[in-house]
This record gives C-alpha cells, structure tokens and sequence, in this order.
C-alpha cells in the first residue's frame, strides 16, 4: 500500500483531456512539500515530467501540467496521443517516515 | 550527455548477497545525492536507498534497513548497493537516480536502464 494514492487507471480518446490525481497526507504534500511525476513506457526506465509539483523539464510537450492543492496533485494530459499510452508516477517527501523519498502506486493511461 | 549505467544484477538464493554498481558520468558526481529506486514485476516504483554527495549520510527505507548498504566512490563517479541477506520480495529491477537540484534528495531526472536482481532457489 503506498503512501501516495492513484487511481490504478484512467483512459481518454486521442485528442482529449485526462488526470491523474496524487492523494496525500499532512507529512508529504499537505506538509508542502513538492510533488513531481513520472512516465514510465512499457519496458523503460521512468521519465522525468513534472518537478515542483507544476514545472515542466525542458523537452516535455506543454501539453503536461501539473497542479498541486493541499494534500493532493494532479497531472493533467491535453490533446492525448496514441504515445502516452504508458504508466504514471507521483512521488514527494514524507516527514513521518524513514522512506523519505515516497511514491504512489502508479496510474495505467490507455488511450482508447 | 549525462548517463547513469547499472551492473551487478543476477540471480541469487534466498539469503545470499549481492552488490550492485552504477557508473555515473556526464555530471559533477560528487555534487549530488544519488539513490536507489526498485521495481517488482508487474508493480509500482519503491525508492530503496539514498546517499548524500560526500558519502557520509545515508537513508533507507524500512524494507531494506539493516540488510543494504548504500555507498559511493567519487573518485570514481560510482554508486554502490551491497545487497545482503536477500529475500524473494527483494526481486525487482534496480534503477540508480539522480536528482534534478544538487540540494535535493528526490525529483530524480536522470534514471540508469535498470538492472534486475533475482532471488530465488
């Protein structure tokens, strides 16, 4: 069970609008702490997408963006692609905890 | 270009140990926390371990404390994991990340391919 709750998967047609939400609590993100996310295509290593809880890096399309309110983010995907089709992670830092370094269990994004 | 490789990884009994290597160039080493993040088959992400830029803090998730050690030889740009006393539910790819600030211990924008250990009899 991990410390960040996702919902295990969501689904848009290409061309829509999709998030993906990142719950917490008030020792990792309602303690204000940054959320970042990552995707992960089938058989490779995570990419970086969102650091800050809404930066992007450079190279990633505008058509990612990140929100952050309280104890929970969200990742939002505009005008989906075929090639988003892949697994998404947030991940933040947790006082209460040894770990530190936290992850939620991952959302599944299938492009319909 | 900034690159992170892995090696070390294989098939290993229950019990046993195993170190894992990741050779880190590109980037000034010395100047970053570097950590260990792990995937299951078929599962989530799970950071393991991490290591501050001069070696002398450490930090481990519960799952892992007392049984790895992080460590790092910067002179040489490397990244350690001695793995000991392995269990079946430690079976996982093993990534070493970089961070994206030298102040930060997390926001890893720089991933290794992966190296899978495998424990089982």
């Amino acid at each position: 069970q991990s410390v960040l709750t996702q919902p295990p998967s969501v689904s848009g047609a290409p061309g829509q609008r999709v998030t993906i939400s990142c719950t917490g609590s008030s020792s990792n993100i309602g303690a204000g702490f940054d959320v970042h996310w990552y995707q992960q295509l089938p058989g490779a290593a995570p990419k970086f997408l969102i650091y800050g809880s809404t930066n992007r890096p450079s190279g990633v399309p505008d058509r990612f963006s990140g929100s952050k309110s309280g104890t929970s983010a969200s990742l939002a995907i505009t005008g989906l692609q075929a090639e988003d089709e892949a697994d998404y992670y947030c991940q933040s830092y947790d006082s209460s905890l040894s770990a530190h370094v936290v992850f939620g269990g991952g959302t599944k994004l299938t492009v319909l | 270009e900034v690159q992170l490789l892995e090696s070390g990884g294989g098939l290993v009994q229950p019990g046993g140990s195993l170190r894992l290597s990741c050779a880190a160039s590109g980037f000034t080493f010395s100047s970053y926390a570097m950590s260990w993040v792990r995937q299951a088959p078929g599962k989530g992400l799970e950071w393991v371990s991490a290591v501050s830029g001069s070696g002398g803090s450490t930090y481990y998730a519960d799952s892992v404390k007392g049984r790895f050690t992080i460590s790092r030889d910067n002179s040489k740009n490397t990244l350690f994991l001695q793995m000991n006393s392995l269990r079946a539910e430690d079976t996982a790819v093993y990534y070493c990340a970089k961070p994206f600030l030298m102040a930060s211990l997390d926001a890893f924008d720089i991933w290794g391919q992966g190296t899978m250990v495998t424990v089982s009899s």
